[in-house]
């Protein structure tokens, strides 16, 4: 059973413009919300992350937007640059228990010159 | 600090056989998780340790198997290889697993192992 779904798959973005990406989820005793960024040949690097008890965190041209009572939450890219094109994962887990993560699926991102 | 490494980096191996994957969490840290990353499936979670004890498993048949030692380096071991197997494996690693509050978890770069 798939408890983390990510969407799109892949997605193309000309430069300067808005990529989103979307998860949602299942298990309401997941608490904790991090995005990764992995780029070929490399493992996944934290990027941002999330906790319910608030709805949108920035980190410069990075937020989260998080809906606890649709079980979602999604990434926006602001201003995307070809350096941001790589596979982003959402993933959850227990606060208590971040060493075990349930990741999304993944998606590819490509911005075009 | 350097970052969580992992050994070796590739690795070809027969249907059959046995294999034991390597990584070395940052200094300091005592948790340690292992993943498999496939195109089709995504990263799942295979197990997690924490101060030489499993504290959470994932849904692998126990043809997987990790352990870690008192100094924090983890290996992990596959036996009787299939072809579905073939995977990248991700080791991470955090301070405190999450234990009391949530940690950033360092992604080493993982090992490819392919199956034949």
């Amino acid at each position: 059973q798939q408890q983390v779904k990510q969407s799109p798959q892949s997605l193309i973005v000309q430069k300067g413009g808005i990529s989103i990406i979307n998860c949602a989820y299942e298990n309401t005793a997941f608490d904790y919300f991090p995005w990764y960024q992995q780029f070929p040949g490399k493992g996944p690097a934290l990027l941002i992350a999330i906790r319910p008890d608030v709805s949108e965190k920035k980190e410069g041209r990075f937020t989260i937007s998080f809906n606890k009572s649709a079980k979602q939450f999604s990434l926006h890219i602001m201003d995307s640059q070809p350096g941001d094109s790589a596979t982003y994962f959402c993933a959850a887990s227990r606060r208590t228990n971040a060493g075990k993560s349930t990741f999304g699926d993944g998606t590819t991102l490509t911005v075009k010159p | 600090k350097a970052g969580v490494t992992q050994t070796p980096r590739y690795l070809i191996k027969t249907r059959g056989q046995q294999v034991t994957l390597s990584c070395s969490p940052i200094s300091g840290h005592r948790s340690v998780s292992w993943y498999q990353q496939t195109p089709g499936q995504g990263l799942q979670f295979l197990f997690e340790y924490f101060s030489e004890t499993q504290r959470n498993k994932g849904n692998f048949p126990g043809r997987f198997s990790g352990r870690q030692f008192s100094n924090s380096r983890s290996e992990m071991n596959v036996s009787t290889l299939e072809l579905g197997d073939s995977a990248l494996y991700l080791c991470a690693s955090s301070p405190r697993g999450g234990h009391g509050s949530p940690d950033t978890q360092y992604f080493g770069p993982g090992t490819r192992l392919t199956v034949l």
